[in-house]
């Protein structure tokens, strides 16, 4: 395996399940990133985990839960989600640094997320 | 509050006729600007990464250039393959952390 890997590739669940989405690298990276993307907005950050440890949480409901036990996987836990929670979820991956440097990403293909 | 517009929303060109994507931005403390592109089903892919006003990019058909406000994505002699969605991201320095803002895209189709 190479680059940035995520699965499943699609979910479907209801609003009362529990699953996970599970990213990994193979580059040797350092900082983790959970995106989504919907239809016609930009790319909304989620969490970063930066040398395993989460440096951001940009008011991500509850119900979205990250773990990061080492450098390499990143799990996003979902429970009790919302049908306006369906998107593509995006997994990245970048050298990160002391400061939290993003610099440039290398993203996995992304889980599509349907809650019904 | 940072903001990256991303224009014109959509873009149609014929095969090998030229044309520049926008990106203008409003942040403080611009630490980078990057660029990726996007295929329908994929996660997006980095092009470039710019740094200062006046800096230039290249490779291949794709030439990135920023200035204190906005980046052009210069796409010469284009190709169908080049048919994707092109998204900017800044960097910015916000309340002593590093934060990321994307921009909504430009989907480009280059026809044959």
């Amino acid at each position: 395996e190479t680059g940035v890997t995520q699965t499943p590739r699609h979910l479907v669940m209801g609003m009362t399940n529990k699953k996970s989405l599970k990213c990994e690298q193979h580059l040797g990276h350092n900082a983790m990133y959970w995106y989504k993307q919907s239809a016609k907005k930009p790319l909304e950050l989620m969490f970063v985990y930066n040398f395993k440890e989460q440096t951001e949480n940009n008011s991500v409901p509850s119900r979205f839960s990250p773990e990061c036990p080492n450098s390499s996987h990143l799990f996003l836990h979902l429970h009790t989600l919302q049908p306006e929670d369906s998107a593509l979820y995006l997994c990245a991956s970048s050298q990160g640094l002391a400061g939290a440097y993003y610099n440039e990403q290398f993203f996995g293909p992304g889980t599509r997320l349907t809650v019904l | 509050e940072d903001q990256v517009t991303q224009s014109p929303e959509a873009l149609r060109l014929q095969e090998g006729e030229s044309s520049s994507l926008n990106c203008s931005y409003t942040v403080s403390g611009l630490r980078g600007l990057f660029w990726y592109r996007q295929d329908p089903g994929k996660g997006p892919e980095f092009l470039f990464t710019l740094y200062s006003a006046g800096e230039e990019k290249e490779k291949e058909r794709l030439k990135a250039t920023l200035t204190k406000k906005e980046s052009f994505l210069h796409i010469t002699a284009p190709k169908p393959e080049d048919s994707a969605t092109y998204l900017c991201a800044v960097q910015a320095n916000s309340g002593g952390y590093q934060k990321v803002t994307f921009g909504t895209g430009t989907k480009l189709q280059v026809i044959p």
